[in-house]
C-alpha cells in the first residue's frame, strides 16, 4: 500500500464548483498533515495546515479523519485560478527526524 | 521574511558530467534544509535533508551528494551523472521539520 494515496485525476470542473479531494495514508503514526498546491512546472506551495478539528480558509476546507487514516480539501466557488495539481502531505515522525510524504497529488482544471 | 534561491533554474548536462546544484535561504537562521526530486508523472521523493551544518542524512541511495557548508546553504552535487537523474530538482526549508517551504526549483535534462 503506498505510503500517501491520492485520485490522480484530472478534475475538470467549471467555474463556481464545488470539488472535493480525497487522500488516505498509510502510516498510523502520522503526525501532521499539510494541502500544497503545484502548478505546473513550478514549485510547490503550501496551501493550508490540516488540523485535526478541520479548518478552512476561505473556499477552501479540510478535513482529517485519524480513525480512517483519511484527509479531505474541498474547494468551493472555484476559480480558474484554482487550476493546479494538489499535493496531500503527511509527515511522520516528530521532531527533526520527521519527514514529509508526499502524495502524487490530483490534477484540478477549471474551466470557464 | 524568508526567501529561498536555487540555482541555476534550467540545466542541460551530458550523461557522465558533474553536477553542483545550489540552494541559499535569507531571513532565518539554523533552518532544517531538504533536497527533494520529482521525476515527470511522479511524487515528490527525498533525497537529503540536513539540521545543522555539516549535518547530511540520505534518504535514498544513489550517485548524488549533499553538503551543508554554511548555515543557510545547501548544496546537491554528483560526479557523473545517469540519464535516470534527470528532473526537477527541489531545495527546502522548514522550522523543526513542520511545514516545508520550497525554492523555485532546478529542471535538469541528463542527455
Amino acid at each position: 500500500r503506498k505510503e500517501v494515496e491520492q485520485d490522480p485525476g484530472p478534475f475538470n470542473v467549471p467555474e463556481g464548483a464545488t470539488v472535493a479531494f480525497n487522500c488516505t495514508y498509510s502510516n498510523s503514526a502520522s503526525q501532521s498533515f499539510f494541502w500544497y498546491r503545484q502548478d505546473c512546472r513550478k514549485e510547490p506551495k503550501l496551501l493550508m495546515s490540516v488540523y485535526s478539528s478541520g479548518n478552512e480558509d476561505g473556499r477552501f476546507t479540510a478535513q482529517l479523519n485519524r480513525a480512517s487514516q483519511y484527509i479531505s480539501l474541498l474547494i468551493r466557488d472555484s476559480k480558474l485560478s484554482d487550476s493546479a495539481t494538489y499535493l496531500c502531505v503527511v509527515k511522520v515522525g516528530g521532531g527533526s527526524q520527521g519527514n514529509l510524504i508526499f502524495g502524487k497529488g490530483t490534477k484540478l482544471s477549471v474551466k470557464p | 521574511s524568508q526567501t529561498i534561491h536555487q540555482w541555476p533554474a534550467t540545466l542541460v548536462q551530458p550523461v557522465g558530467s558533474p553536477l553542483s546544484l545550489e540552494c541559499t535561504v535569507e531571513g532565518t537562521s539554523n533552518p532544517n534544509l531538504y533536497w527533494y526530486r520529482q521525476a515527470a508523472g511522479r511524487g515528490l521523493q527525498l533525497l537529503f535533508y540536513s539540521v545543522g551544518i555539516g549535518q547530511i542524512s540520505s534518504e535514498v541511495p544513489q550517485n548524488l551528494s549533499a553538503s551543508r557548508p554554511q548555515d543557510r546553504q545547501f548544496i546537491l552535487s554528483s560526479k557523473k551523472l545517469l540519464l535516470s537523474d534527470s528532473g526537477f530538482y527541489l531545495c527546502a526549508w522548514s522550522w523543526e521539520n513542520n511545514e516545508q517551504f520550497f525554492g523555485p526549483g532546478t529542471r535538469l535534462t541528463v542527455l
